[in-house]
């Protein structure tokens, strides 16, 4: 399977623990992007990398989120001291480099989240 | 600013009708992207089409056709002879053309198509 993978699917934690999720993006992509889904909602970004380097972050990544791609490979999103709002579908989707004609975005199963 | 609109929430149609989901689309941006994407009940979002600001060629896969016309911000997605396997989530999605920096899509709310057999 060559897609974007995600790990856990599901993670069900209480309020006040920390939750880490991976993202492995396809091989080739340099540009790897986190999203949250919340019901009933279009996925909304929280933040990019190109290569190892977070270039973006949205006003929806708080403190208590941190994100890495350390070897410009995979990727984690860390939430600290969870809450209940934090409870969505964390999506990750990967792209190739812009310019060559190809930056359709290839998103991940999800890690669904549920914050108790 | 970038904004998407899918005003269309649900529809439900009886298979074998042709439906037309529509996306009504805001940005400031010259050259830019759009895109949908399907999401059916497992979740992951599949990508269906991009088409670029400057290509108004209106693009037919299969039984998907897509209607871009820029002088009503538009890009409109029309499923011919529906059949159950296409009852899903779409979305339509916007991204700006950046050389560098993240070209992060901007999403529509979705529009839950249901095609009852």
């Amino acid at each position: 399977d060559t897609g974007v993978s995600q790990d856990p699917r599901h993670k069900i934690t209480k309020r006040g623990q920390n939750v880490t999720f991976r993202c492995d993006p396809i091989s080739e992509h340099n540009r790897l992007y986190w999203y949250r889904q919340t019901l009933g909602q279009g996925p909304e970004f929280l933040t990019y990398f190109q290569n190892e380097a977070q270039l973006e972050k949205s006003r929806l990544l708080s403190d208590r989120f941190s994100a890495e791609r350390p070897k410009g490979s995979f990727s984690t999103l860390e939430i600290q001291r969870t809450e209940q709002g934090d409870s969505a579908m964390y999506l990750c989707a990967s792209s190739l480099e812009a310019g060559t004609g190809n930056n359709e975005q290839f998103f991940g199963p999800g890690t669904r989240l549920t914050v108790l | 600013a970038q904004k998407v609109t899918q005003a269309q929430t649900e529809i439900s149609v009886v298979e074998k009708e042709d439906v037309t989901l529509d996306c009504v689309y805001e940005t400031r941006d010259t050259t830019y992207y759009l895109f949908w994407y399907k999401q059916p009940p497992s979740g992951e979002l599949v990508f269906l089409i991009r088409r670029n600001s400057f290509d108004e060629q209106n693009e037919i896969s299969g039984r998907y056709s897509w209607n871009f016309q820029k002088s009503t911000s538009s890009f409109n997605f029309t499923i011919t002879a529906s059949q159950v396997v296409d009852s899903a989530v779409y979305f339509c999605a916007l991204t700006r053309d950046r050389q560098t920096g993240a070209n992060n899509l901007f999403f529509g709310t979705g529009t839950r198509l249901t095609v009852i057999p």
